[in-house]
């Protein structure tokens, strides 16, 4: 079975700064992909980005961007140029391959403040 | 239309009532899902349809009743809940599943009393 660990419940980061969210995973899959989606409070789950395991290069969307480490089971988020829009409930999740079910993590409470 | 739609926002019902939500995506995917989140939690899979068809029911009480009338419509009928039924539940959809993620809809808040 796979897990998800979030180590951070919460964080706290100034408007305009750069914070780093973790993730760690245990599987014995060697195909899958892994997620980071944020809820803010308006509830609706928003997939920030994805990244596939068999690709090496970490994947990056705008301000967003992974440290995507196989072999040490890490998948950390990078938010660089905050936003008081980022504050949100962070969660990592992983999917194996053919899979229809995400893992989730426990999440990691952002709140970027002004 | 990117969008998932859930109606009712907000529920609240009591023990022996029977009620619906119902979940609308026109995106041409052929997944959809429901997930029930309780507070300060990650979502909790209930139900998967694939092309229509029930495809992953997570051992979730007979009290929940989910449909799927359509490919793009997706109900979860409500009956004789239990106040710690409480939580926040999910419709998603996909188009292939863990290539792309899914879209979520914002959610209906239930509450039972």
């Amino acid at each position: 079975a796979q897990t998800v660990t979030q180590s951070q419940p919460e964080m706290s980061v100034q408007e305009a700064e750069t914070v780093t969210l973790s993730c760690t995973y245990d599987t014995s899959e060697n195909n899958y992909y892994l997620f980071w989606y944020k809820q803010p409070p308006s509830r609706q789950m928003i997939l920030v980005i994805r990244q596939e395991a068999y690709k090496q290069q970490n994947a990056t969307e705008n301000r967003f961007s992974v440290n995507f480490q196989k072999a040490a089971k890490s998948f950390s988020l990078k938010i660089s140029d905050s936003q008081l829009g980022d504050t949100a409930m962070y969660f990592c999740a992983f999917m194996k391959n053919y899979g229809q079910n995400f893992v989730f993590g426990p999440g990691t409470r952002l709140s970027v403040l002004p | 239309d990117t969008e998932v739609t859930q109606t009712p926002k907000h529920l609240v019902m009591g023990m022996t009532n029977k009620k619906s939500l119902k979940c609308e995506q026109h995106m041409g995917h052929r997944a959809m899902y429901w997930y029930k989140q309780k507070a300060k939690k990650p979502p909790e899979l209930m139900f998967v349809y694939s092309y229509e068809k029930l495809s992953i029911n997570e051992s979730v009480p007979s009290r929940f009743s989910p449909e799927c009338p359509n490919s793009s419509l997706l109900n979860l009928h409500l009956h004789a809940l239990q106040p710690e039924d409480s939580a926040l539940y999910l419709c998603a959809s996909s188009q292939g599943g863990e290539r792309y993620g899914y879209t979520f809809g914002s959610g209906t808040r239930l509450t039972v009393v």
